[in-house]
C-alpha cells in the first residue's frame, strides 16, 4: 500500500546550518507530494508541494524535488533560523485520490 | 477566508462523559478529514467525508467514536463514553477535490479525559 517514510528526529542544528530531512515514499501511479510544518500548539500548515516528477516545490527558503527514480522528496534549506524550529511532516496523496498518507514527523530544533 | 474552524480549542472532561468536537470547513471544499495526534501514535486519520458522505471510517478506533456531517459547513466528532486514552489533539482538515490539492488544517482541539 501507499506509505511515507521520513527520517527520525529530533534534528538539532545551529543557526545558519544546512538542513536536510529525508523522505521516501511508496505509491502506485503518480502521487502528489507535500511537506507540512507544525509549530508548537498549532495545526499543520502546508510548506510546499510538487505534483509531478522532477517538479521542485519551494517556499520560505525551503525546497524539495520530486524524484521518481529514487521515490524521494527530501526537504532542504540552506540556512536555518531559530524560527524554523518545528515538526515537519512529509505526505503523499495518491493519484486522483484525496486521502493523504503522512510520515511520522521530524522535529527540528535550531539553536542560536 | 477564515480557514478551518474548530471548537472548542480545549476540552477537559471526566471519564465516562460524552464529548463533542466541532468543525467548520473552508467554504466550497468537498472533503473533510478528522485526525487524531498523540505522542505515541503520531497523526492518525480517523474518518473522512466527500460531499457530506462518509467515505472511509476504518480509522475510527471503536464504536465509542462517531462522526457526522449534516451539511457542507459543519461536522462533529463525538466520543461516548470518553476514556483517558482518548486524550489527544483532534484536528479537522478540508480540501478541494482533485489531484494535487492540499489539505487545510484547523488549529485542533486538545482533549484531556481525567
Amino acid at each position: 500500500g501507499d506509505s511515507v517514510t521520513q527520517m527520525e528526529g529530533p534534528v538539532t542544528l545551529s543557526e545558519e546550518a544546512f538542513l536536510t530531512i529525508n523522505c521516501t515514499y511508496t505509491a502506485t501511479g503518480y502521487p502528489s507530494l507535500f511537506w507540512y510544518v507544525q509549530y508548537p500548539g498549532e495545526g499543520l500548515q502546508l510548506l510546499l508541494k510538487a505534483t509531478k516528477a522532477d517538479d521542485k516545490g519551494s517556499n520560505k527558503g525551503f525546497e524539495a524535488t520530486y524524484r521518481k527514480e529514487t521515490t524521494s522528496f527530501h526537504l532542504e534549506k540552506g540556512s536555518v533560523q531559530v524560527s524554523d524550529s518545528a515538526v515537519y511532516f512529509c505526505a503523499l496523496s495518491p493519484y486522483n485520490f484525496n486521502k493523504f498518507y503522512f510520515g511520522s514527523g521530524t522535529k527540528l530544533n535550531v539553536k542560536p | 477566508d477564515a480557514g478551518v474552524i474548530q471548537s472548542p480549542r480545549h476540552e477537559v472532561t471526566e471519564m465516562g462523559q460524552e464529548v463533542t468536537l466541532r468543525c467548520k470547513p473552508i467554504s466550497g471544499h468537498d472533503y473533510l478529514f478528522w485526525y487524531r495526534q498523540t505522542m505515541m501514535r503520531g497523526l492518525e486519520l480517523l474518518i473522512y467525508f466527500n460531499n457530506n458522505v462518509p467515505i472511509d471510517d476504518s480509522g475510527m478506533p471503536e464504536d465509542r467514536f462517531s462522526a457526522k456531517m449534516p451539511n457542507a459547513s459543519f461536522s462533529t466528532l463525538k466520543i461516548q463514553p470518553s476514556e483517558p486514552r482518548d486524550s489527544a489533539v483532534y484536528f479537522c482538515a478540508s480540501s478541494l477535490a482533485g489531484q494535487g490539492y492540499e489539505q487545510y488544517f484547523g488549529p485542533g482541539t486538545r482533549l484531556t479525559v481525567t
